[in-house]
């Protein structure tokens, strides 16, 4: 069973701090790496992807990925309460048509 | 670039029934995912479908069902309804240009589907 762990939150931060959302994965063929941000009511929105080791950052975004640990990570820089949301970390595998498996998500109160 | 529409955005129906949603990818998207989304199980993919075929299926009873069009829009069909099958029904396009694992998802607004 290929499973993707996140922890539920709440995680607090104050307003202009950095936020620090964590996910592990269990399927070592895992390729592809996302994570996407899903206001309460809303469809998922796609934040940004990772599919190498290391760092890739987008504006007040960085994701981090360890292979080897199983481990992805997302920083948010200077957080604002619009970041106020559930953020969901998704796997792929490497096969065409393979399907993105979520972690149920960390949910982030950004309190200004 | 239009995104990803789905038809109807909510839905209430009895159990028993049956109810077929429509899911528009973006142009040029050729790749449909279905996902059903609940407070308990959170995101769980049903099914996806590249060039009118399902390549892939999730763990779900048979009375969930899909096809794709040449146009690659694309139904799912939920027969029988029950209590539990009341949830936010996702579907997401990609391009698979090459039909690799790279590709990305986005989704549409989704459907709200409850079942009385």
């Amino acid at each position: 069973q290929k499973e993707v762990e996140q922890n539920s939150g709440p995680l607090s931060v104050p307003e202009g701090a950095i936020a620090s959302l964590n996910c592990t994965y269990s399927d070592r063929g895992s390729q592809s790496f996302f994570w996407y941000r899903q206001y309460s009511g809303k469809s998922p929105e796609l934040i940004m992807f990772i599919y190498s080791n290391g760092d890739k950052e987008d504006g007040r975004f960085t994701a981090q990925l360890n292979k080897a640990s199983q481990y992805v990570s997302l920083l948010i820089r200077d957080s604002q309460p619009s970041d106020s949301a559930t953020y969901l970390c998704a796997v792929k595998g490497d096969q065409a048509g393979t399907a993105l498996i979520f972690g149920k998500g960390t949910t982030l109160s950004v309190s200004s | 670039k239009a995104g990803v529409t789905q038809t109807p955005r909510y839905l209430i129906k009895t159990r028993g029934q049956q109810v077929t949603l429509s899911c528009s990818p973006i142009s040029g998207h050729r790749s449909v995912s279905w996902y059903q989304q609940t407070p308990g199980q959170g995101l769980q993919f049903l099914f996806e479908y590249f060039s009118e075929t399902q390549r892939n299926k999730g763990n779900f009873p048979g009375r969930f069902s899909g096809r794709q069009f040449s146009n690659s829009r694309s139904e799912m069909n939920v027969s029988t309804l029950e209590l539990g099958d009341s949830a936010l029904y996702l579907c997401a396009s990609s391009l698979v240009a090459s039909g690799g694992g790279t590709d990305t998802q986005y989704f549409g607004p989704g459907t709200r589907l409850t079942v009385l």
